[in-house]
């Protein structure tokens, strides 16, 4: 059965510092996603890795996947309180693409 | 293109009774999953439509059904509901296994 663990749940930042949000799966997968969820709100998109090593960027978010390791990590610089939210990454199911298992979510608050 | 849209957007229901919610995909996409996501948890699979058959189905009772239709749009149903069944209840759509786009969502509430 394919767990996905997300570490921290909760993160409380302040403005311009940086954070490491990690995610464990626990067999393979084919494809590994970000979301972004405001307090009522659906799921946004942010990043959808595919390889191992893929590295994607976006603002002061970047996430990176180790398809080795079955870790990927959603890294923060110099945060803002814009950023606030909850996180969460998905993996297809093995074998099973469409199916996404998703993690608890990191619920992050920025302070300034 | 207005992506994917579910209505209602809030729902307020007794327990024992019927719902039914409904999503219209994504112009282009053919298949359609939903997902349920209680309060402060991840959203959990329910099931997945393609071509109007229940392709997949996570683990939900009986009580979940669904249906697509020949335009692709596609329906949750939940017969006998409980307490436990509010939360709220997404829709994605992607075209076959491809990128799934999420709805923004019916939330639920069963008093």
């Amino acid at each position: 059965e394919l767990k996905v663990e997300q570490n921290p749940l909760f993160l409380s930042m302040q403005e311009g510092k940086n954070y490491t949000i990690y995610c464990n799966y626990s067999t393979t997968s084919d494809r590994l996603y970000w979301y972004r969820q405001d307090p009522g709100k659906s799921l946004e998109s942010l990043f959808v890795l595919l390889s191992n090593g893929a590295v994607k960027q976006e603002g002061r978010l970047m996430a990176s996947l180790d398809t080795k390791a079955r870790l990927s990590t959603l890294h923060i610089t110099a945060a803002v309180h814009d950023l606030s939210a909850t996180y969460f990454c998905a993996v297809d199911s093995e074998g099973s693409q469409g199916n996404l298992i998703f993690g608890k979510g990191t619920k992050l608050s920025v302070k300034p | 293109d207005a992506g994917v849209t579910q209505s209602p957007t809030h729902l307020i229901k007794t327990r024992g009774q019927q719902v039914t919610l409904r999503c219209s995909p994504k112009s282009g996409h053919d298949t359609v999953s939903w997902y349920q996501q209680a309060l402060g948890q991840g959203p959990q699979f329910i099931f997945q439509y393609y071509e109007e058959e229940e392709r997949q189905r996570g683990n939900f009772p009986d009580r979940f059904s669904g249906h697509q239709f020949p335009n692709y749009s596609s329906e949750l149903n939940v017969n006998a509901l409980l307490l436990g069944d509010s939360a709220l209840y997404l829709c994605a759509s992607g075209e076959d296994y491809n990128e799934q786009f999420f709805g923004p969502g019916t939330r639920l509430t069963v008093l």
